[in-house]
């Protein structure tokens, strides 16, 4: 089945800098990758998701890149925020097949912003 | 338009008991899907249900069940719990149809087992 790595684990920026957290996944059917983030007490919440066939999407601070030949995707937040600490979790999925509802998580990131 | 509720948010139980959660989608949305979180193993794909029919599920024992009304509302079971089912119960609701893979998450049922 689909594995899905994600590094690093934990993330510590200043208020301002950017972020990068970095996902691989395992199956080339994979065509679906879409970024939760977490806070406490709630459940994840969708912030940007990208397709097979886009190489990058971006949404105000966040953008998403994706390397189908590596089978490796990434989160970049710029000018960071107290507000984006959270945990993130990237996800891939076969949409469109018969994986109805299932997506692979990575382990997520705990992302520190420092004022 | 209200999001995804899970009821309850808390649950205490002891060992052996068996325990039912509910999930009421987002209006429109006809797929339900269940997770469970825990900090060791992280977010695992339970089962998904569209039309009250289960179309897909995880690798979990027969004591995790679920199903689905006519009202797209979901209601997952555990029976004889164990200690190793304390966990974070997530539900999420989506769309049907090519290009509606995106999963809306409610804020889950916290579940402890004694």
């Amino acid at each position: 089945g689909e594995n899905v790595e994600q590094h690093p684990s934990t993330l510590s920026v200043q208020e301002g800098d950017s972020a990068v957290i970095k996902c691989t996944y395992s199956d080339s059917a994979s065509n679906y990758f879409p970024w939760y983030k977490q806070e406490l007490g709630k459940g994840p919440q969708l912030i940007i998701d990208i397709r097979s066939n886009v190489g990058e999407k971006k949404d105000q601070r966040i953008a998403v890149t994706l390397n189908k030949t590596a089978k490796h995707f990434s989160l970049h937040i710029t000018e960071t925020q107290p507000e984006d600490s959270a945990v993130y979790f990237c996800a891939a999925s076969k949409a469109g097949g018969t994986s109805y509802g299932k997506l692979t998580f990575g382990q997520g990131t705990i992302l520190t912003v420092h004022p | 338009k209200a999001g995804v509720t899970q009821t309850p948010r808390y649950l205490i139980k002891t060992r052996g008991q068996q325990v039912t959660l509910s999930c009421s989608p987002i209006s429109g949305h006809r797929s339900v899907s269940w997770y469970q979180q825990t900090p060791g193993q992280g977010l695992q794909f339970l089962f998904e249900y569209f039309s009250e029919t289960q179309r897909n599920k995880g690798n979990f024992p027969g004591r995790f069940s679920g199903r689905q009304f006519s009202n797209s509302r979901s209601e997952m079971n555990v029976s004889t719990l164990e200690l190793g089912d304390s966990a974070l119960y997530l539900c999420a609701s989506s769309l049907t149809g090519p290009g509606d893979e995106k999963l809306f998450f409610g804020s889950g049922t916290q579940l402890s087992v004694l």
